[in-house]
């Protein structure tokens, strides 16, 4: 059964850093491509970044250059490393996989990341 | 970047009415759409993938269509449980964008 269970988030004030991670079983992370998509409170969907099987990376604009998105095969595990903080990055945070072409097919429960002084 | 316009932003209707939903891309997408369902509280469930390809599990009464710039999601038959927020997602180019969302309720 593929499972995807999130950690990390927290309150962190602006300008820190928080490393989220994506605990996965029943599949191999490596071989898949892996999202992150995140949610402010009340409002809709926002897709944050992807890594395919190969490596390749992308993000959106608005955390390119502050979020970094990496996998560690030994633990099966994904990560969103996120520097320099702002408020308007506080979200529920989902990994997802996909299972057929790039869409999300399995998500994660969310990581709560409050960014606030 | 391709935007994505869903309407409406919110429906009411009757258990058993047939409900639509409408998502416009800024620019052809071809097929690469996907329709997810987000119930409070909840992570999103996907329900359609490649504008028009049913996912496993999901009820046949939802239904996917279009290609290019228009799209539907499709509820034959709205039954209780489908109380959500629906949105779509185009994934044909980055960044990967997301519709802002249709509030499905049950009148």
């Amino acid at each position: 059964e593929v499972q995807l269970v999130e950690s990390g988030g927290g309150l962190v004030q602006p300008g820190g850093s928080l490393r989220l991670s994506c605990a996965a079983s029943g599949f191999t992370v490596s071989t898949n491509y892996m999202s992150w998509v995140r949610q402010a409170p009340g409002k809709g969907l926002e897709w944050v970044s992807v890594i395919y099987s190969g490596g390749s990376t992308y993000y959106a604009d608005s955390v390119k250059g502050r979020f970094t998105i990496s996998r560690d095969n030994s633990k099966n595990t994904l990560y969103l490393q996120m520097n320099s903080l702002r408020v308007e990055d506080t979200a529920v945070y989902y990994c997802a996989r996909a299972r057929y072409y790039y869409e999300s097919s399995y998500w994660g429960q969310g990581t709560l990341v409050t960014v606030s002084s | 970047d391709i935007q994505m316009t869903q309407s409406p932003s919110t429906l009411s209707a009757s258990v058993g009415d047939r409900v639509t939903i409408t998502c416009r891309a800024s620019q052809s997408i071809s097929s690469w759409l996907a329709w997810y369902q987000q119930k409070p509280g909840k992570a999103p469930n996907l329900l359609i993938y490649k504008a028009s390809s049913l996912e496993s599990g999901v009820p046949s009464r939802f239904s996917g269509s279009g290609s290019g710039t228009e799209f539907t999601l499709t509820i034959s038959s709205l039954q209780p449980d489908d109380s959500a927020t629906y949105y779509c997602q185009q994934y044909n180019s980055y960044p990967r964008t997301f519709g802002q969302g249709t509030k499905v309720e049950i009148k």
